[in-house]
C-alpha cells in the first residue's frame, strides 16, 4: 500500500494557469523529491528537499518551484503553466542516504 | 558523464520463457544500485538492492546480479503478472548533495504473454 500520496492523480489545465501538485508522506523521512517523466525516457530529477526548509534543484531545469515547510509535506508549483509542462510527475521519499526510494503514483499533467 | 544503460528497451516473452535484463553502468563510484518495477499509471515500486560486485538477491522470479560494469535482473519462469516496466537506478554517494541522487536508466518494457 502506498505511505506516500500525490493529489490530483490527473490534471488538465490551461496554458498561464498557476498550479500546485500535492505530495504527502506519513513514513516521516526527511528526503523528499520531485521526478518528471515522460514515456520512454529516464526519470528525471527536478528539486529535493532533505529536511524542513530546505529545497534544491536537481539536474533537469525546472520553471517549477517547490517548498518545505512540514516535513511530511512537499508541493510542487507551476506559477504559468505551458504546453511543455505536459508530463508525469512522481514524487518520492528516503530515509537514509543508502535506503531505497518510495514512489507515489504521480499526477499525470496535460497542458492546453 | 555518469550514465545508466538498460536493454533491452522492450521483450516480449511466453510464459515460462527465462530471460534477463540488462543494465550497464559508468559512474565515477558506485555505492548502490536498485532496481524498480512500474506498473501503468503507478510510481515505480522497489525490488532490490545491491552493493558490491558478486552480491546476488532473490524474490520470487527474480534474481538480481551485479558485477563492476553491469547489473542483470533474471526472471525465471515468468507468468503474465511479471508484466511491467522494469528500472535501474545508480547512486554514487551516500552523502548529501546532488551525487546522493540517483541515476535512472529508461527502463525495459517486460511482456510476458499466456
Amino acid at each position: 500500500e502506498a505511505d506516500i500520496y500525490q493529489t490530483p492523480r490527473y490534471l488538465v489545465i490551461g496554458t498561464g494557469k498557476k498550479i500546485t501538485l500535492e505530495c504527502s508522506q506519513t513514513m516521516g523521512h526527511d528526503k523528499m523529491y520531485w521526478y518528471q517523466q515522460d514515456p520512454g525516457m529516464e526519470l528525471h530529477l527536478i528539486h529535493y528537499s532533505y529536511g524542513v526548509n530546505s529545497t534544491e534543484k536537481g539536474d533537469l531545469s525546472s520553471e517549477s518551484t517547490v517548498s518545505r515547510i512540514r516535513t511530511e509535506h512537499f508541493p510542487l508549483t507551476l506559477e504559468s503553466a505551458r504546453p511543455s509542462h505536459t508530463s508525469q510527475y512522481l514524487c518520492a521519499s528516503r530515509q537514509g542516504g543508502d535506503s531505497p526510494l518510495h514512489f507515489g503514483n504521480g499526477t499525470r499533467l496535460t497542458v492546453t | 558523464e555518469d550514465q545508466v544503460t538498460q536493454s533491452p528497451e522492450a521483450l516480449r516473452l511466453q510464459e515460462g520463457e527465462s530471460s534477463s535484463l540488462n543494465c550497464s553502468y559508468t559512474v565515477s563510484g558506485l555505492r548502490g544500485l536498485f532496481w524498480y518495477r512500474q506498473d501503468p499509471g503507478k510510481g515505480p515500486e522497489f525490488l532490490f538492492t545491491l552493493y558490491s560486485a558478486g552480491e546476488e538477491k532473490e524474490k520470487e522470479r527474480l534474481k538480481a546480479t551485479l558485477t563492476k560494469k553491469e547489473s542483470f535482473l533474471h526472471i525465471t519462469a515468468p507468468k503474465p503478472e511479471d508484466s511491467a516496466t522494469y528500472l535501474c537506478a545508480v547512486q554514487i554517494s551516500w552523502y548529501g548533495g546532488s551525487q546522493g541522487n540517483l541515476i535512472f536508466g529508461k527502463g525495459t518494457k517486460l511482456s510476458v504473454k499466456p
